[in-house]
């Protein structure tokens, strides 16, 4: 199956500092996702990016599909950020999630 | 539009009793989705409804799990003579059919097997 590694595992950064995060996948997909799980463990969909880029506000991703690497940029970090930030990969019937990056920010 | 409702947000039971969560997705989603996470984990694939059909099931989903979708709309996941190792978040999300279509996540039944 889809293996999917997320860089970093974990990540301390003081408020205002910027952030890459960085998800490699094994095989070619046609879904990839960026979610945002809150302290609450609410899993939030950040982004729906197979290819290309999107930006969101301070969020950015971009996805490599040939080379099989996506990115999720953080700007202007707050302390609100703070959680785990999970790619998801795969096809449209079901998602292979990456074990994360767990983002603290600090005041 | 009130997101994907999960009930009950928490569930403690006892090792060897049946126990029924139940989601409500977003009513416009023809895909339903229902993942598990252990703690420090990701989500875990457990199976997969468009409309009322259920097309994929992970092995995850041992003889004692069981997932229906009456009619299309809610869905219910029920385990059977639940184990220690049952313990885990259990998370439904929703989408609609297509490309270009995130998920929708609940915020999840934590289910504690004691």
């Amino acid at each position: 199956g889809i293996q999917v590694e997320q860089s970093p595992p974990d990540l301390i950064l003081q408020e205002g500092a910027n952030s890459t995060l960085r998800c490699n996948f094994s095989d070619s997909v046609n879904n990839l996702q960026w979610f945002h799980q809150n302290p609450w463990g609410q899993l939030i969909n950040l982004f729906y990016i197979p290819s290309g880029t999107k930006q969101n506000g301070r969020l950015s991703a971009t996805t490599v599909a040939t080379e099989r690497y996506s990115l999720l940029y953080i700007s202007s970090s707050q302390t609100t950020d703070s959680g785990v930030y999970f790619c998801a990969v795969g096809g449209y019937n079901k998602l292979i999630f990456g074990a994360g990056t767990r983002l603290a920010v600090h005041p | 539009d009130t997101g994907v409702s999960q009930d009950p947000r928490h569930k403690i039971t006892k090792r060897g009793q049946n126990v029924t969560f139940r989601c409500d997705p977003i009513s416009e989603h023809n895909r339903l989705y229902w993942y598990r996470q252990t703690l420090g984990q990701g989500p875990e694939f457990l199976t997969y409804f468009q409309n009322e059909a259920q097309l994929e099931k992970s092995r995850l989903l041992s003889d004692r799990f069981s997932a229906e979708r009456p009619k299309g709309s809610f869905s219910t996941l029920e385990i059977q003579r639940t184990e220690q190792g049952d313990s885990a978040m259990y998370l439904c999300a929703s989408s609609l059919k297509g490309t270009g279509y995130g998920y929708t996540f609940g915020s999840g039944t934590r289910l504690t097997v004691v």
